[in-house]
């Protein structure tokens, strides 16, 4: 089936590093993204990983990817109140299923200044 | 570099009325998805258009239908519109010879239903 799941919410200081999981259940999927969405806005896209990655590093942001377990981790560094927003991750099915991101219901990440 | 538009930002509805929205992908590419966000919810996928045509369809009724024109801007219509439509919709775009599929999103249109 197709089931992409977070964790509902996470708070952290600013300064902190934060770090947002992700599971999903289709080992095939090529790519697997996070979106960032902020209050009455769409959705900005973060970073991608690969399936054949284990890592991506990109400024503040780390993606870890565990395909065994079909785990996938966000990590922010020197978290700020400008990270404040809800967070989603969305894995790309294999080709077939062109187009389709399956999406989950999102973790809302809160920075106390 | 413009990136997705969406028109209108807000709009309010009764039910069993028609709606359409409209979207603009970023220049440069030729395909658009749709997708419904209800509150609280990740986004839901509804449909694809690539060339004209709806490439990939998600599990929504034939009440959700789409077009897409020639210079790929594409529009979303839902008709005998019920109370839980109300939702943001948003529209993404990317390039189909692309790698990764990426798909960029617009601001969304936010739909109530009264």
């Amino acid at each position: 089936g197709e089931d992409v799941e977070q964790s509902l919410f996470l708070s952290v200081r600013e300064g902190d590093s934060s770090v947002i999981n992700c599971t999903y259940t289709d080992s095939s999927s090529t790519y697997l993204y996070w979106y960032k969405q902020e209050p009455g806005a769409g959705l900005q896209l973060l970073t991608y990983i690969f399936s054949n990655m284990d890592m991506k590093q990109d400024q503040r942001l780390t993606v870890l990817l565990n395909k065994k377990d079909k785990h996938l981790s966000l990590r922010i560094a020197d978290t700020q109140t400008g990270d404040s927003a809800i967070y989603f991750c969305a894995e790309h099915p294999p080709p077939g299923n062109t187009g389709k991101l399956i999406f989950g219901q999102g973790t809302t990440l809160q920075v106390k200044p | 570099d413009a990136g997705v538009t969406q028109s209108p930002t807000h709009l309010i509805k009764t039910r069993g009325q028609q709606v359409t929205l409209r979207c603009s992908p970023k220049s440069g590419h030729d395909t658009v998805s749709w997708y419904q966000q209800a509150l609280g919810q990740g986004p839901q996928f509804i449909f694809q258009y690539y060339e004209e045509e709806e490439r990939q369809r998600g599990n929504f009724p034939d009440r959700f239908s789409g077009h897409q024109f020639p210079n790929y801007s594409s529009e979303l219509n839902v008709n005998a519109l019920l109370l839980g439509d109300s939702a943001l919709y948003l529209c993404a775009s990317s390039l189909a010879s692309g790698r990764k599929d990426t798909q960029y999103f617009g601001p969304g249109t936010r739909l109530t239903v009264l």
